[in-house]
């Protein structure tokens, strides 16, 4: 199993660019989710799905969107980007199971810097 | 909504000695998890040891352990016999059941003095 992947490890955006973080899971996990963080923050939570055709908002999701048309994949679109968006980013995909094991495993991340 | 706070910004320890990182929460709900998590500086997010609330017993896994104390809503993480490979920033997060929502607190950057 390869895990979480991601690409690209690194973008650097002209402000008002547009483009998609890609993220694929080879666990056949049902949820899957972005976080972004930024320096002296924890991780903070942008979309999140638990399924295909199932997204949702998290803490952050203004200038994001998200879409799950697969298991596998649940890529991150930024539709005009602006410097506020220049973050690090992590994917991230977990098993819903009533046996509790629900611990999510997170890509490598892809740095991103917006001018 | 669920926060997590980690007072502690920065800790060291000598090398081969104990340290502990502490992580305080604040839920209405009885049932989630808690988890710790490493970050090296290759920025790979690392998971160090996981906690079910439902669950008295302490987790440890290896040099780690947890003492979770859940009506004081506590969970601090110890580190035995610190290794230099230790070194790394260190995040508490708490998993909503309901959402399967992960809430990080700020990080604790560990330093291993040799």
């Amino acid at each position: 199993n390869a895990g979480v992947t991601q690409t690209p490890k690194f973008q650097v955006l002209k402000t008002g660019q547009s483009m998609t973080l890609q993220c694929a899971q080879d666990m056949n996990h049902e949820y899957m989710s972005w976080y972004r963080q930024d320096p002296g923050m924890g991780l903070r939570l942008i979309h999140y799905s638990v399924g295909a055709g199932i997204t949702d908002q998290g803490e952050v999701p203004n200038g994001y969107n998200v879409s799950r048309s697969t298991t596998e994949d649940f890529p991150l679109r930024l539709l005009s980007a602006a410097p506020s968006q220049t973050s690090v980013y992590f994917c991230a995909s977990s098993l819903i199971s009533t046996s509790g094991r629900r611990t999510q495993y997170f890509g490598p991340g892809t740095r991103l810097l917006v001018l | 909504a669920q926060t997590v706070t980690q007072s502690q910004p920065e800790m060291s320890v000598q090398e081969a000695e104990t340290v502990t990182l502490s992580c305080t929460y604040d839920t209405s709900e009885s049932d989630y998890y808690l988890f710790w998590y490493k970050q090296p500086p290759s920025r790979q997010m690392i998971l160090v040891i996981r906690q079910e609330a439902y669950k008295q017993q302490n987790a440890t896994e290896n040099r780690f352990s947890v003492n979770f104390q859940k009506a004081a809503k506590s969970f601090s993480l110890k580190i035995s016999d610190s290794q230099l490979g230790d070194a790394a920033m260190y995040f508490c997060a708490y998993l909503n059941f309901g959402n399967e929502k992960l809430t990080f607190g700020t990080g604790t950057r560990l330093t291993i003095i040799p």
